[in-house]
C-alpha cells in the first residue's frame, strides 16, 4: 500500500526566512512524487514533480529514496507563498493509478 | 481549454436528500478522478475512471455513493441519501494518459444540514 505523510498541519514562518515542508512516503516500488499547491479560493495545481528536477517559484524538492522523503524547500519565503501544500505519490508501472495525497500542510508567511 | 469544470460550486441540502455533482474533464484526457477534501482526512481518492470505465472505487465510502461516466466528457458523483458527515469539498480531476499530472476542477462545496 502506498502512503504519504506530511507531519505538519500548520507551518508559520516569517517573510524572508527559509521554508521546509516535510513529506515522507511509503511505497514498495519506484514512486513518482509531486507537490501540489492550493492558494486561497483557487483550485489545486501542480507545483513541481521530482522527475523534472525544476525550481518553480523558488521551490525545490529532492527525492531521497534512502529516507523515503520528498521535502519541499525554499530559501527565502514570500508572503504570496501562503497556501495549502500537498505532497502526492503515484505508483510506477504505467497504471492509471490515482495520486495518493498527504493531508496537507498549511503554510503561513508572516510579514 | 477552460480546464476541468465542476458544478455546482456550492450545494446546501438537507439530510436525506439526493445530491448530484457533475464534472466535465479536459478534452482529450482519458482518466478522471473524484476526490473528497475534509479538514480531518485531507484529500481522499474516491474513484477513478480510465477511458470511461471505473478502475478503482475502493475509496467510495459506502453504498450511498455512486459515480458514473457515460462518456468521455461527463461524469457524475451521486450521494443518496446524503448525511451531514458527507459535508466536504468534492474535487474532480483529469489526466491525459499516464503522465502523472492531474488537473483539478475548482471543487464543489457540499453542506448537508
Amino acid at each position: 500500500a502506498q502512503r504519504v505523510t506530511q507531519p505538519e498541519k500548520l507551518l508559520s514562518v516569517f517573510k524572508g526566512a527559509p521554508v521546509e515542508l516535510k513529506c515522507n512516503y511509503s511505497y514498495s516500488g519506484s514512486p513518482e512524487l509531486f507537490w501540489y499547491v492550493q492558494y486561497s479560493r483557487q483550485r489545486l495545481q501542480l507545483l513541481l514533480r521530482h522527475i523534472s528536477r525544476e525550481s518553480i517559484k523558488g521551490f525545490t524538492a529532492d527525492l531521497n529514496k534512502g529516507e523515503t522523503s520528498f521535502h519541499l524547500k525554499k530559501p527565502f519565503a514570500q508572503e504570496e507563498d501562503s497556501a495549502m501544500y500537498y505532497c502526492a505519490l503515484s505508483g510506477a508501472g504505467g497504471g492509471a493509478d490515482g495520486l495518493t495525497f498527504g493531508k496537507g500542510t498549511h503554510l503561513i508567511i508572516q510579514p | 481549454d477552460a480546464g476541468v469544470i465542476q458544478s455546482p460550486r456550492h450545494e446546501v441540502t438537507e439530510m436525506g436528500q439526493e445530491v448530484t455533482l457533475r464534472c466535465k474533464p479536459i478534452s482529450g484526457h482519458n482518466s478522471l478522478f473524484w476526490y473528497r477534501q475534509t479538514m480531518m482526512r485531507g484529500l481522499e481518492l474516491l474513484i477513478y475512471f480510465n477511458n470511461n470505465v471505473p478502475i478503482d472505487d475502493s475509496g467510495m465510502p459506502e453504498d450511498r455513493f455512486s459515480a458514473k461516466m457515460p462518456n468521455a466528457s461527463f461524469s457524475t458523483l451521486k450521494i443518496q441519501p446524503s448525511e451531514p458527515r458527507d459535508s466536504a469539498v468534492y474535487f474532480c480531476a483529469s489526466r491525459k494518459d499516464h503522465t502523472g499530472e492531474l488537473f483539478f476542477g475548482e471543487g464543489s462545496r457540499l453542506t448537508v444540514l
